[in-house]
């Protein structure tokens, strides 16, 4: 597709349940993002890929957070024994990452609440 | 600490007339990217318009300009003639100085244009 895609888009799972969230980057993108957004916030940065691998890897919450990005191109963000305070609408976003200022372009998040 | 302060939580504006978005932000790193936002009620983040530090004019995208001022560190957003589909949320961004791949954001600002 031309755009970020993610799925699913909306995730209702019971906690303590593992959850898997995918990313599809655009064509061609080197470069690709993890974003939370709680309800009323602005996003906070997770992780962030170039290529498969992943340089930064400060902004994962916990070490039930984990992410992986496979022959440059796909991601899925796990979520292990999920909380209540894990719900959040999850982004994901990339870019040329030719330059560090190319701007990132966003998928349609995921929806995660956990009950 | 850097940091992105958006003072206007919500503001109107009447179709076809100007709207300034405010946005400060706080560095002592000297280069840096300034980015604008746009997130419809859909959730799709949809990027508007980049400034880098360094760049002498304003940054310019159709009805979108960026009015940048280096020494006060602002980054107001500046819509003209406004449209109903402009309503969103607004959120000012900027590069980390520590990696440069990564956004930190403000808290936005959501805009309503009244017909």
């Amino acid at each position: 597709g031309a755009g970020v895609s993610q799925s699913p888009s909306n995730k209702v799972t019971e906690k303590g349940k593992d959850v898997e969230l995918r990313c599809d980057p655009i064509s061609g993108h080197t470069a690709l993002y993890w974003y939370r957004q709680s309800l009323g916030q602005g996003l906070e940065f997770l992780i962030y890929f170039q290529g498969n691998s992943a340089p930064d890897k400060s902004g994962l919450p916990s070490d039930r957070f984990s992410a992986e990005r496979t022959g440059g191109s796909v991601s899925t963000l796990t979520i292990q024994r999920t909380q209540q305070e894990d719900s959040a609408v999850y982004l994901c976003a990339s870019s040329l990452g030719s330059t560090v200022f190319q701007p990132q372009h966003f998928g349609d998040g995921t929806r995660l609440s956990i009950l | 600490a850097q940091k992105i302060t958006q003072t206007q939580p919500g503001m109107f504006v009447q179709e076809k007339e100007a709207v300034t978005l405010d946005c400060t932000y706080d560095t002592s790193d000297p280069s840096y990217g300034l980015f604008w936002y746009k997130q419809p009620s859909s959730g799709e983040m949809i990027f508007l318009i980049y400034q880098g530090s360094y760049d002498q004019q304003n940054a310019t995208e159709g009805r979108y300009s960026l009015n940048f001022q280096k020494a006060r560190k602002s980054a107001n957003l500046v819509i003209s003639a406004s449209q109903l589909g402009d309503s969103a949320m607004y959120f000012c961004a900027m590069t980390d100085a520590g990696n440069n791949r990564k956004l930190i954001w403000g808290l936005g600002t959501s805009l309503a244009v009244n017909p």
